[in-house]
């Protein structure tokens, strides 16, 4: 089983749809979570850490289950250029930052 | 510019041949990180070094691969004898620290091994 596991998508929503992103991780000794963002041939690059008690930054939304051991990002209102590979991350605290295989969204006009 | 900088950005090879990956962390950063991302996959970890030790180097896969850091800045990663499968994006990214969090990721050397 891999450490961070996401579905990888595609995702094709309309413009303005809602739409919700699911993370799940093995390793419950798991101290910190994000979310990047990776556009086509680019580099990744940070959208938001993950809080327990969930956090918004404008749009997006990212919530956090340590019980169940996964992660979510929502966001709302989707604009053609929302079109990326998100990436789950986690930290487990021996310096390794451990990256899903992504999921891929594309915003459809 | 005041971003992490990799070169080679793309270096195509023959199978067997000896490669040097460079990155240059962004000043004052003492946490760097090389991953490698193949297509479809998300980057999967390699090496962390903190200053000029590499404190964590249980994701090279196997002792083809080598990663120094002299100086606690530039970095070099080194690929003995390639292989076709060693082909993918090496990706460095440099941290304040290694508990911030906001890894940032230079653009990248692709490697294809022929």
């Amino acid at each position: 089983r891999k450490e961070v596991e996401q579905d990888p998508g595609p995702f094709n929503v309309p413009e303005g749809a809602t739409v919700a992103f699911n993370c799940t991780y093995s390793n419950s000794a798991s101290q910190s979570f994000f979310w990047y963002r990776q556009d086509c041939r680019k580099e990744p690059k940070l959208l938001m850490s993950v809080y327990s008690s969930g956090n918004e930054d404008g749009r997006f939304t990212a919530q956090l289950n340590r019980a169940s051991q996964y992660i979510s990002l929502l966001i709302r209102d989707s604009k053609l250029s929302d079109s990326a590979t998100y990436l789950c991350v986690v930290y487990s605290g021996t310096y390794k930052y451990i990256f899903g295989t992504g999921t891929r969204l594309k915003v459809l006009a | 510019g005041a971003g992490v900088s990799q070169t080679p950005s793309n270096k195509v090879t023959e199978k067997g041949k000896y490669v040097e990956l460079r990155c240059d962390p962004i000043s004052g950063h003492t946490a760097l990180y090389w991953y490698r991302q193949s297509l479809g996959q998300g980057p999967e970890f390699l090496i962390y070094f903190q200053g000029t030790g590499a404190a964590d180097d249980s994701g090279l896969p196997n002792d083809r691969f080598f990663a120094v850091r002299p100086e606690g800045s530039v970095s070099t990663l080194k690929i003995q004898r390639t292989e076709r499968g060693d082909s993918a994006v090496y990706l460095c990214a440099s941290s304040l620290d290694w508990n911030t969090g906001e890894l940032f990721f230079g653009e990248g050397s692709r490697l294809t091994v022929l």
